[in-house]
């Protein structure tokens, strides 16, 4: 089946300008996760959402950084006012529920990578 | 924190050799996950081994796990030029709903 995709892949933008970043879920996933990847260091934690609640935000690092997922599936992250130290990949995972046999894997998209210039 | 620490930060050999990556953590956990990323499959689950097992096995890989010692090894073995890659550790417990937290990870290079 299908996996998590991601889109848009590459997004280059100017600082200041506001990113609205997309992930599709694998169908029927109930977790959704949002990390941040800097060059050379291994992904950090940004927020999680178990269905439409945002249950875990604690890795937002400032108001800038919001995600939605308003029916559960698709999701958003959007970053305001973008600054140079925004650049990175961002990657969405989504796992299954709980209960699953594979409900603590986490099925992680492409990625978006993101320059601000 | 739950954040697991990869050992070494680099790793390069030929192909057919054995690869052994080492990860440490600091606090108990309810299980450890292996993670592989590379440019052409971005990040990928590769074994979870729960805090009572001691080893698992998937194929080419091989997990330990020493809770006493709070640290975890995968072994690669019969290396192709494919399993280059990073190579991160995750060790999980604390939340309920399996929030991951990756050190820096292994990079390792197989050369053909």
């Amino acid at each position: 089946g299908a996996g998590v995709s991601q889109s848009p892949r590459y997004k280059v933008a100017k600082r200041g300008q506001d990113v609205a970043l997309r992930c599709d879920p694998i169908s029927g996933h109930v977790s959704l996760f949002w990390y941040q990847q800097a060059l050379g260091q291994g992904p950090e934690f940004l927020t999680y959402f178990q269905n439409e609640a945002q249950l875990d935000k604690s890795g937002l690092p400032s108001d800038r950084f919001f995600a939605e997922r308003p029916e559960g599936s698709v999701s958003t992250l959007k970053i305001q006012r973008t600054q140079q130290e925004d650049s990175a990949v961002y990657l969405c995972a989504s796992s299954p529920r709980w209960g699953a046999e594979d409900q603590e894997t986490q099925y992680f998209g492409p990625g978006t990578r993101l320059l601000v210039l | 924190s739950q954040q697991g620490e990869e050992d070494p930060q680099a790793l390069s050999i030929q192909e057919g050799e054995n690869a052994t990556m080492n990860c440490s953590y600091k606090t108990s956990i309810n299980n450890l996950q292996w993670y592989r990323q590379n440019s052409g499959r971005g990040l990928v689950h590769l074994i979870l081994i729960r805090s009572n097992e001691r080893e698992k096995h998937s194929g080419r890989l091989r997990v330990t796990l020493d809770t006493s010692k709070k640290s975890s090894s995968l072994l690669i073995t019969a290396s192709r030029a494919a399993d280059t890659a990073s190579y991160f550790c995750a060790p999980t417990g604390g939340t309920s709903y399996g929030k991951l937290t990756f050190g820096q990870g292994t990079i390792l290079t197989v050369h053909p």
